[in-house]
């Protein structure tokens, strides 16, 4: 059964910190892997991944996928508070996307 | 350019009661999905579409119906509403396979 997981499922940090975000699959027809942000209302894109190694950068977030042991990481360094959201990975496998549960950041003044 | 767009924003039905959750996209994408998210649980698959005319089950497709007559709508049909299909429903599509997929902003439901 394919089945994607997101580590931690919360975490409160202080404005500064540096945050590392971790999902895991296992699906059958891998096609790409996707990043979210959501906050309150519909996900709004991130990162989409295909290449393993390849780390691809946005401002103080970055993401990097590793298709040999089947998991990716998503950093954000020096927090905001307007970083605080749930932070969705899903899998694209036959055009279709599997989410994990999410990980929610707090981010505190 | 609207990109995905739902209707209605929020909904209140009585069990047994059916309806239909619009969704339509304006940028000529081929595939189309549905998903439902309640707390704790992520986002899970309804019905998907790789193109007009093709639809397909997803991970939680009971008691829900989805046709596919053009390549811009996708709407989504409850036959007989549940307290359990109380959720928040959104609507996204992409281009093609492997791509990312652009969500509408979401259809939040209440079977009372």
């Amino acid at each position: 059964e394919d089945k994607v997981v997101q580590s931690p499922l919360s975490l409160v940090v202080h404005e500064g910190d540096t945050v590392t975000l971790n999902c895991s699959y296992e699906v059958t027809n891998f096609r790409s892997l996707l990043w979210y942000k959501q906050e309150k209302k519909a996900p709004t894109f991130l990162f989409m991944l295909t290449s393993s190694g390849i780390e691809k950068k946005s401002g103080r977030l970055s993401s990097i996928l590793d298709k040999k042991e089947l998991f990716s990481i998503l950093n954000i360094t020096a927090t905001q508070t307007g970083d605080s959201a749930v932070y969705l990975c899903a899998v694209n496998s036959w055009g279709k996307l599997q989410f994990g549960a999410g990980t929610q950041v707090v981010v505190t003044p | 350019n609207a990109g995905v767009t739902q209707t209605p924003k929020f909904q209140v039905l009585k069990t047994g009661q059916s309806m239909t959750l619009q969704c339509a996209q304006d940028m000529n994408h081929e595939y189309m999905s549905w998903y439902r998210q309640d707390p704790g649980m992520g986002l899970r698959l309804i019905h998907y579409s790789v193109g007009a005319g093709i639809t397909d089950q997803g991970e939680v497709p009971n008691g829900y119906n989805v046709s596919r007559s053009t390549t811009e709508d996708f709407p989504l049909r409850l036959l007989s509403a549940a307290p359990s299909q109380t959720s928040v429903y959104f609507c996204a599509s992409s281009y093609g396979e492997g791509l990312g997929y652009t969500f509408g902003s979401g259809t939040r439901l209440t079977v009372v």
